[in-house]
């Protein structure tokens, strides 16, 4: 069958460094993606990992291990507008989101 | 920029109106996709289009349908609207499926349904 599994809510404070993990079983897998969304605003496509591995994009990294079909975001020197939520979405054929992450970074 | 628009930010209807939601792509893109995303549940698909006419069921079908006669226009239907279908309805596009193909999604039309 299929599942995702990643934290419902994270709290940091700004300047501070969050891991946000995602496990998944899908039967099919390209890849993984992750998306930001801000409340009340559409989700935004962050990053893409097929291969195992760091892809770092500015403050932003992904990081992806298929054989343990697990992934993590990594935001660095958090900034109180990286307050939204975060969803990780195995590519099969099609994307499949979960629940989302809702980060919350404090003053 | 791919610029993905929701006829409406905002929608209210009753209960047992059909109900017509407009998702209109400016780049030529040949998938097309209708989530609803409600507190605590994430996004679900609901259905999804890979070609003029052709649609294939998502995760959670039942009491919708949706049209696809254009290449660039998806529409969501609620044949009989009902309160439990109150939500944030998103409408999102790739350029093909499968690989690293970012998904760019509407603003959302957020419906209500009295």
């Amino acid at each position: 069958g299929q599942s995702l599994e990643q934290p419902s809510e994270v709290t940091a404070v700004e300047g501070a460094i969050v891991q946000i993990n995602c496990t998944y079983q899908t039967s099919g897998f390209y890849g993984l993606s992750w998306y930001q969304q801000h409340d009340g605003g559409a989700p935004t496509f962050l990053s893409y990992n097929a291969l195992d591995g760091l892809e770092e994009t500015g403050r932003f990294s992904s990081f992806l291990s298929r054989s343990d079909s697990y992934g993590y975001l990594l935001l660095q020197e958090l900034q109180m507008k990286d307050s939204a939520s975060y969803f990780c979405a195995p590519q099969d054929y099609i994307p499949t989101f979960g629940r989302g992450t809702s980060l919350i970074v404090h003053p | 920029d791919v610029k993905v628009t929701q006829s409406s930010r905002y929608l209210v209807k009753r209960t047992g109106e059909k109900v017509f939601l407009e998702c209109v792509q400016d780049m030529d893109h040949e998938n097309m996709f209708w989530y609803r995303q409600d507190p605590g549940l994430g996004l679900r698909l609901i259905y999804f289009s890979y070609d003029v006419k052709m649609k294939e069921k998502g995760d959670i079908p039942e009491g919708y349908s949706v049209s696809r006669e254009k290449k660039e226009r998806f529409s969501l239907i609620l044949e009989s609207a009902s309160t439990n279908q109150t939500s944030m309805y998103l409408c999102a596009s790739t350029t093909r499926a499968g690989e690293n193909q970012p998904q760019h999604f509407g603003d959302g039309t957020r419906l209500s349904i009295l």
